[in-house]
């Protein structure tokens, strides 16, 4: 069974960092891209980041761009998300989630229950 | 950056009906497109990819058509358990999501 777990979410002051872990199980983390996908309470999905598998090639959403950093280490079948700079708009849940294929520019297959993020002061 | 709509934002309907959703790119998209359901409280759940194939276990009554720049989900036969919110996300390249279509049961 395809599982994904994700940790390092709470509460933190703005401008400051956070770093989101996912743990994948039950298939072959090595051929997947992997995502973030967050969502606001009470809105809509929100596309963060993704990393293909193999090239390691990454790609933002705007709104994130220079201030998270995705990877992911295939040894500990983990996905990571730095988030910098935090600000009152990246509160939400952030999911983990697993595409299609090997490339990031997929449709994502499997989720995570989601880890919460909090920004406030 | 290419911008996805969808219309309605809201709809209900009597258990039986056809119901209809569209998603709109600002710009022409080929066939990379994807629609997820998500029920109240619950994760999201991949209905189909490539605008029209079905994933494994999605129940038939639910369709997808479309390419380039605009894609419709169908549900032929509206159910109790579709209540639910629908996105249309687009993945030609950066991956963009519709704001969603809250789906009722009347």
């Amino acid at each position: 069974e395809v599982q994904l777990v994700e940790s390092g979410g709470g509460l933190v002051q703005p401008g400051k960092s956070l770093t989101l872990s996912c743990v994948a199980s039950g298939f072959s983390f090595d051929d997947y891209a992997m995502h973030w996908v967050r969502q606001a309470p009470g809105k809509g999905l929100e596309w963060v980041s993704g990393i293909s598998s193999k090239s390691g090639r990454v790609d933002y959403a705007d709104s994130v761009k220079g201030r998270f950093t995705i990877s992911r280490d295939t040894a500990k079948n983990s996905l990571y998300l730095q988030m910098n700079s935090l600000r009152g708009e990246d509160t939400a849940l952030y999911y983990c989630a697993k595409g299609q294929s090997f490339a990031y520019t997929d449709a994502i297959h499997i989720w995570g229950q989601g880890t919460m993020v909090i920004v406030s002061s | 950056d290419i911008q996805m709509t969808q219309s309605p934002s809201s709809l209900s309907a009597s258990v039986g009906d056809r119901v209809t959703i569209t998603c709109r790119a600002s710009q022409g998209i080929k066939n990379y497109l994807a629609w997820y359901q998500q029920k109240p409280g619950k994760v999201p759940k991949l209905l189909i990819s490539a605008a029209s194939t079905l994933h494994s276990g999605v129940p038939s009554r639910f369709s997808g058509s479309g390419s380039g720049t605009e894609f419709t989900l169908t549900i032929s036969s509206l159910q109790p358990e579709d209540v639910a919110t629908y996105y249309c996300q687009k993945y030609d390249s950066a991956l963009t999501f519709g704001p969603g279509t809250k789906v009722d049961v009347k």
